[in-house]
């Protein structure tokens, strides 16, 4: 069974620009998670899509941030425009799903997209 | 708000040897899991373990196992005959609608 794929690996952008990630989870898998792990740090929930629904964004700096996850299989991520402070591991995991609200099926990870914004 | 603490930012091993990695949490819920994740350098995060609150057996894999005392909202994971493949960065998440994670902890692995 294939991973979560995501891409590119790596990224290198000047402030002000723009940049976006891809991610393909694992087939089946009707929820999609995008992650932001600062150095040092555990990961921080940014987004989460239920199929093509959003379920939670509360911490998604919306005035630069925006996804979408169009026929709720693939999803992007894009920063526009990037700040310094952006500079982290964006990481895409997916699951089955929830029961009764709570995520009870295990979260699997792509290998992340580094950021660096100069 | 639930919040999950792990104490210690690192921990040293050798290999053969037994390493146990803290970790609590904060909820007022009742029903929600646990999970140990191991982040290589690679970045990416593989899970280790899972463990259902309302299961009150400790949760096992292989080399790795876990101390849930709910009431004391604590979550050890212990590493068994350690090798140098597990040297990482362990976070400990705690999950209820929402996967909140630790700061974690980084394991060294000395020959």
């Amino acid at each position: 069974e294939a991973g979560v794929a995501q891409s590119p690996r790596y990224k290198i952008i000047e402030k002000r620009q723009s940049v976006a990630f891809w991610c393909n989870p694992i087939s089946g898998h009707a929820t999609l998670y995008w992650y932001q792990q600062i150095l040092g740090q555990g990961p921080k929930l940014l987004i989460q899509f239920q199929n093509n629904g959003v379920v939670d964004d509360s911490q998604l700096p919306k005035d630069r941030f925006s996804a979408e996850r169009l026929k709720g299989v693939d999803s992007t991520l894009k920063i526009q425009p990037a700040k310094l402070e952006d500079s982290a591991v964006y990481l895409c995991a997916s699951s089955l799903g929830q029961i009764r609200g709570v995520v009870s099926e295990t979260q699997y990870f792509g290998p992340g997209t580094r950021l660096l914004v100069l | 708000a639930q919040t999950v603490t792990q104490s210690q930012p690192e921990m040293s091993v050798q290999e053969a040897e037994t390493v146990t990695l803290s970790c609590t949490y904060d909820t007022s819920e009742s029903d929600y899991y646990l999970f140990w994740y191991k982040q290589p350098p690679s970045r990416q995060m593989i899970l280790v373990i899972r463990q259902e609150a309302y299961k009150q057996q400790n949760a096992t894999e292989n080399r790795f196992s876990v101390n849930f005392q709910k009431a004391a909202k604590s979550f050890s994971l212990k590493i068994s005959d350690s090798q140098l493949g597990d040297a990482a960065m362990y976070f400990c998440a705690y999950s209820w609608g929402k996967l909140q994670f630790g700061a974690g902890t980084q394991v060294v692995v000395t020959p």
